[in-house]
């Protein structure tokens, strides 16, 4: 069972509609970043989320931490084909052996079709 | 911006070749991490430093060996390449928490 569970694993849309990738957890992080990875590339980042609650928007992007810093969900509205990609949440845990490592979710696939 | 480069996009490496994989990055970052990526495993973490000549084992390190002699520097180390090390290796480097990750652009190495 992974620390951070991300769903869906794959989400196939037309473009123009509207869709949400959630990341779960039962452990609180201290902070938690979204990237985006295309094929044969590194992952992107998006954003960084540190606040419980906070809101960040970037564009057509709205990324939301929950209030006990547990979760957190990334909205996409009015989605186009170039959002299709490989996105990926990962969190710094509140425990000092966690270190600085991150603890990364499995990945939703996003394929946005025209 | 900052940057993290890998020396190369993709290897093709023989069973039991000693390969060498560079990291570098730009921005003064203490900590480097060196991931695989595979189907269906997701990112799985090598090793990672948090100082120069400082390493710590990461999820599977077996098979695996790092250096960092430079701050900027890290650099992942097959002591003799197998087919299951076949992968997407990725770079990345980070001041700490709660900052920002940055991954490098990846290498495809194929052990045939």
């Amino acid at each position: 069972t992974q620390l951070l569970e991300q769903s869906p694993q794959f989400l196939s849309i037309q473009e123009g509609e509207n869709l949400t990738v959630y990341c779960n957890s039962s452990s609180v992080f201290s902070s938690l970043q979204w990237y985006r990875q295309e094929p044969g590339e590194g992952p992107v980042l998006l954003v960084t989320v540190v606040t419980g609650g906070e809101v960040k928007k970037l564009k057509r992007l709205t990324f939301q931490f929950g209030d006990a810093r547990k979760d957190s969900s990334l909205h996409i509205t009015a989605a186009q084909p170039g959002d299709t990609g490989l996105y990926l949440c990962a969190g710094s845990l509140l425990i000092k052996a966690a270190g600085n490592k991150l603890t990364f979710g499995g990945g939703t696939r996003v394929l946005v079709k025209p | 911006d900052v940057k993290v480069t890998q020396s190369s996009r993709y290897l093709v490496k023989r069973t039991g070749e000693k390969v060498f994989l560079e990291c570098v990055q730009d921005m003064d970052h203490e900590n480097m991490f060196w991931y695989r990526q595979d189907p269906g495993l997701g990112l799985r973490l090598i090793y990672f430093s948090y100082d120069v000549k400082m390493k710590e084992k990461g999820d599977i390190p077996e098979g695996y060996s790092v250096s960092r002699e430079k701050k900027e520097r890290f650099s992942l180390i097959l002591e003799s390449a197998s087919t299951n090390q076949t992968s997407m290796y990725l770079c990345a480097s980070r001041q700490g928490d709660p900052y920002e990750q940055y991954f490098g652009p990846g290498t495809r190495l194929t052990v045939t």
